[in-house]
């Protein structure tokens, strides 16, 4: 079993609907959650960053944490055409200096 | 803006060449990773160099080497280029724990076809 477990799609969905990405993992020493997003023929490009448990909110982008159930998820709010690209979570513990990554949702948003 | 270079985007070799991949960063950070990403497998780390001179193995780190002389810089190294190392390599640098940081920076890749 992976440490970290991202559905891969790929996620097609009509521009103005709000789009949910999720990740699950099993480590429970994870503490620090981060979204990157990476566009096509690019590199990934830091969204979002979480410590432990709860929500943080930018703009249409919403991060959210359960460290109860190992869950983790993206929120995007009246999406557009320009979010299409690979979501990747990833995540560390206290002290460790390497990120474990998912293996990226491929979204598309459709004007 | 941290901003973090590789010297090409794209790069056809032949099997058997040696390959040298290099990574600049310019925002003083201590540590430096080395990735290949594949399709259905997500990131891999190969190396990673939290100091000058000091580097520790990845998860898929065969047939691989790095070398780390200045702090800004972090090259990767194909010792004999094999098909199988056809890739997107993606370098990182991150400020490090010891400064509280665990977001990672990333380049914009270097989409590398062996023949």
């Amino acid at each position: 079993q992976k440490e970290v477990e991202q559905d891969p799609g790929p996620l097609s969905v009509p521009e103005g609907a709000i789009v949910s990405l999720n990740c699950t993992y099993s480590n429970s020493a994870f503490q620090y959650f981060m979204w990157y997003r990476q566009y096509s023929r690019k590199g990934p490009e830091l969204l979002m960053y979480t410590y432990s448990s709860g929500n943080k909110e930018d703009g249409r982008f919403t991060a959210q944490v359960d460290k109860s159930s190992k869950y983790i998820s993206l929120f995007i709010r009246d999406s557009q055409p320009s979010d299409s690209a690979t979501y990747l979570c990833a995540m560390s513990w206290l002290g460790n200096e390497k990120l474990t990554f998912g293996t990226g949702t491929r979204l598309t948003i459709i004007p | 803006d941290v901003k973090v270079t590789q010297s090409s985007r794209y790069l056809v070799k032949r099997t058997g060449e040696k390959v040298f991949l290099e990574c600049v960063q310019d925002m003083d950070h201590e540590n430096m990773f080395w990735y290949r990403q594949d399709p259905g497998l997500g990131l891999r780390l190969i190396y990673f160099s939290y100091d000058v001179k000091m580097k520790e193995k990845g998860d898929i780190p065969e047939g691989y080497s790095v070398s780390r002389e200045k702090k800004e810089r972090f090259s990767l190294i194909l010792e004999s280029a094999s098909t199988n190392q056809t890739s997107m390599y993606l370098c990182a640098s991150s400020p490090g724990t010891v400064r509280g940081s665990y977001e990672q920076y990333f380049g914009p890749g270097t989409r590398l076809t062996v023949t």
